[in-house]
């Protein structure tokens, strides 16, 4: 999956847990992004990132914190887990973003948290 | 919000047809893009289709874009089972992230 690589790749965990998700990629990608997938909602953007330190909220991304100190890494943190949060997590990546939908994303695998 | 739906949400067809899904969308674009998910896997491009082009193939793939109906097409021609899948369109939400928005996908199964 285009050097991206998601961990874990699967979790289980109890409410009020944190909670939190990598994003690993080579492709030296600028954006990064955080995507949540769910029956009847289809993909959701949680959070995304156009550089080192440089982030921005997505549609939903309440109860979502991330971090990216490194161009490589996109970490995406569930503070406090709740089950409305159980879902798949993507994450993608572009090397470009210019905000008129051009960019081609490359997905990795996703991650399939269940909170209990 | 969902900036592109997809219909149907379903479709079954017997290998060696064509497959026709249908995107429409809600504010004006730029560009939409298609992207294929095999299960349990993430989203794979496909096609990138501008708002001045009317149509674009790729391989046994055609996309249209009417920008008056703000709608657009995908047409898989001579299914195979391999293009088993769900299949979502994709633009740029009219909220202020100008992020990918998709939809909710059509789930698309070829039947040998």
């Amino acid at each position: 999956d285009a050097g991206i690589t998601q961990s874990p790749r699967h979790k289980v965990t109890e409410t009020g847990t944190p909670v939190t998700l990598r994003c690993h990629q080579t492709e030296n990608h600028r954006y990064m992004y955080w995507y949540r997938q769910d029956p009847g909602h289809g993909l959701r953007l949680i959070h995304y990132s156009y550089g080192v330190k440089d982030t921005d909220k997505g549609e939903v991304s309440d109860g979502y914190s991330v971090s990216r100190s490194k161009t490589e890494d996109f970490l995406l943190t569930l503070e406090s887990a709740t089950s409305s949060q159980t879902s798949v997590y993507f994450c993608a990546i572009s090397p470009t973003g210019t905000g008129n939908g051009d960019e081609k994303l490359f997905f990795g695998s996703g991650t399939q948290l269940s909170v209990l | 919000s969902q900036q592109g739906e997809e219909d149907p949400q379903a479709l079954s067809i017997q290998e060696g047809e064509n497959a026709t899904m249908n995107c429409s969308y809600k504010t004006s674009i730029n560009n939409l893009q298609w992207y294929r998910q095999n299960s349990g896997r993430g989203l794979v491009h496909l096609i990138l289709i501008r708002s001045n082009e009317r149509e674009k193939h790729s391989g046994r793939l055609r996309v249209t874009l009417d920008t008056s109906k703000k709608s657009s097409s995908l047409l898989i021609t001579a299914s195979r089972a391999a293009d088993t899948a769900s299949y979502f369109c994709a633009t740029a939400g009219s909220s202020n992230t100008g992020k990918l928005i998709f939809g909710q996908g059509t789930t698309l199964q070829v039947k040998p």
